[in-house]
């Protein structure tokens, strides 16, 4: 098993143009996730799904949309990039039974810079 | 809100010696607690975790953690480190309703093993 891949491992975006954050898992977990990470900030939820054609806002939504069209692809578009959305981030996903207290399994995670 | 707080930004330890990673919770209901580690330039990685039962929890690559209600704690342990234990190191919680899996991260802790 891959696990969970992302795509690109690097980015470097110009303020106002839009990109799309590519990430997949081959484990068929129901639930997956976005996360940003900052410095000194641990890591913030941008939005989660529990399923194919459900998704849900998390803590830092502005800027971003997500879509899950399947239940391995779960891709992050960013619309007129800004410098606040320079970070690195990370997708996770867990499986469904046995709740509460599945862990989440990560990628390696895209370093997006926008200058 | 469910949080977790991690009053530390670095632990400095020497190779051999005894390391402890502290996280504080605050939870209402039952606490559901995670521990993660991230090296450098990767995701992050699932280490242990603590849903009901024994207060004591061993995990992955010698580490532990014990949970202790009363003090609402939920502590890193590791009794003799290693310099590649040198890490970042999230504590975290499940947060939300039931069935989403959703955490909360801790700012994280840098532990620095010196040789």
């Amino acid at each position: 098993n891959a696990g969970v891949t992302q795509t690109p491992k690097f980015r470097i975006l110009k303020i106002g143009q839009s990109m799309t954050l590519q990430c997949a898992q081959d484990m068929n977990h129901n639930y997956m996730y976005w996360y940003r990470q900052d410095p000194g900030m641990g890591l913030k939820l941008i939005y989660y799904s529990v399923g194919a054609g459900i998704t849900d806002k998390g803590e830092v939504p502005n800027g971003y949309n997500v879509s899950r069209s399947t239940t391995e692809d779960f891709p992050l578009r960013l619309e007129l990039a800004a410098p606040s959305q320079t970070s690195v981030y990370f997708c996770a996903s867990s499986r469904t039974s046995g709740w509460p207290g599945n862990e989440q399994f990560f990628g390696p995670g895209t370093r997006l810079t926008v200058l | 809100a469910q949080s977790v707080a991690q009053p530390e930004d670095q632990v400095k330890v020497a190779e051999g010696n005894p390391l402890t990673v502290k996280c504080t919770y605050s939870v209402s209901g039952n606490p559901y607690l995670f521990w993660y580690v991230q090296y450098p330039n990767r995701g992050l990685q699932f280490l242990l975790k603590y849903i009901t039962g024994d207060n004591l929890v061993k995990g992955s690559y010698g580490f532990e953690a014990e949970f202790n209600k009363s003090q609402t704690s939920f502590h890193l342990k590791k009794p003799s480190a290693l310099v590649s234990d040198s890490a970042l190191y999230f504590c975290a919680v499940i947060v939300g309703p039931e069935g989403n899996n959703r955490l909360a991260f801790g700012k994280g802790n840098q532990v620095v093993v010196i040789p």
